[in-house]
């Protein structure tokens, strides 16, 4: 168990539907990214988040959206779904934005039918 | 081409075997991460090296900054150890995310 918790594990949708995947960081840390992983493109990183502030962005659509609360928990927002962004989207966490080490999260499994 | 390029992307061993999966890389960093990844999804962090040699078990992974390569070795394969094993980078000019190899599908059989 990494400490880091995703919700929810499986999501299927309809296209054109808006979800929100949820992400609580190891205790202490408070790096939060976002990766998609798809069959096509591998993972990708998508968003950083630093203690409630937006570090770094990535091949984010801009219909994708995040947001890191005062808690720390980080929620990753994808509205107009499409089929093509069935994937796993995985949050990973780190003690801060330099050189350590990044726990992963279990994932959650998006299909958009 | 890729900033990060495993091989082999595909590897079948029987059990008990020694096990090397490579990674190459093309851009300045400051840390490489060896991850695994199982059938169920989820990814493990194994290793995170910036220099020299590490080793947990019977796993041990190394790396050559001046070369760009680093390599993951298994010991006495087991079939638990199939998964699939991820090279990533943090890029020295990338902040702290990182960008993925394509991944090393291993089978072990018994």
């Amino acid at each position: 168990d990494s400490g880091v918790t995703q919700t929810p594990k499986h999501l299927i949708t309809a296209t054109g539907q808006r979800v929100t995947l949820r992400c609580s960081p190891r205790s202490g840390d408070l790096s939060v990214y976002w990766y998609q992983q798809s069959l096509d493109q591998g993972l990708q990183f998508l968003i950083q988040y630093y203690n409630g502030e937006e570090r770094a962005k990535g091949n984010i659509l801009e219909r994708f959206s995040a947001q890191q609360f005062p808690d720390l928990h980080s929620e990753l927002n994808l509205s107009s779904l499409e089929l093509g962004d069935s994937a796993l989207y995985f949050c990973a966490s780190s003690v801060d934005s330099l050189n350590t080490e990044a726990f992963f999260g279990q994932g959650t499994r998006l299909t958009v039918v | 081409k890729n900033e990060v390029e495993q091989s082999p992307q595909n590897l079948t061993a029987q059990e008990g075997e020694f096990i090397t999966i490579n990674c190459s890389y093309s851009v300045g960093i400051s840390a490489l991460h060896w991850l695994q990844q199982h059938p169920g999804g989820g990814i493990v962090s194994l290793f995170m090296l910036s220099s020299g040699k590490k080793k947990h078990g019977r796993l041990i992974a190394t790396i050559n900054i001046q070369e760009k390569h680093s390599s993951l070795h298994i010991t006495a394969s087991h079939p638990r150890d199939s998964a699939v094993y991820i090279c990533a980078v943090r890029r020295r000019s990338g902040g702290s995310r990182l960008t993925f190899g394509e991944g090393t599908q291993l089978t072990v059989n018994p």
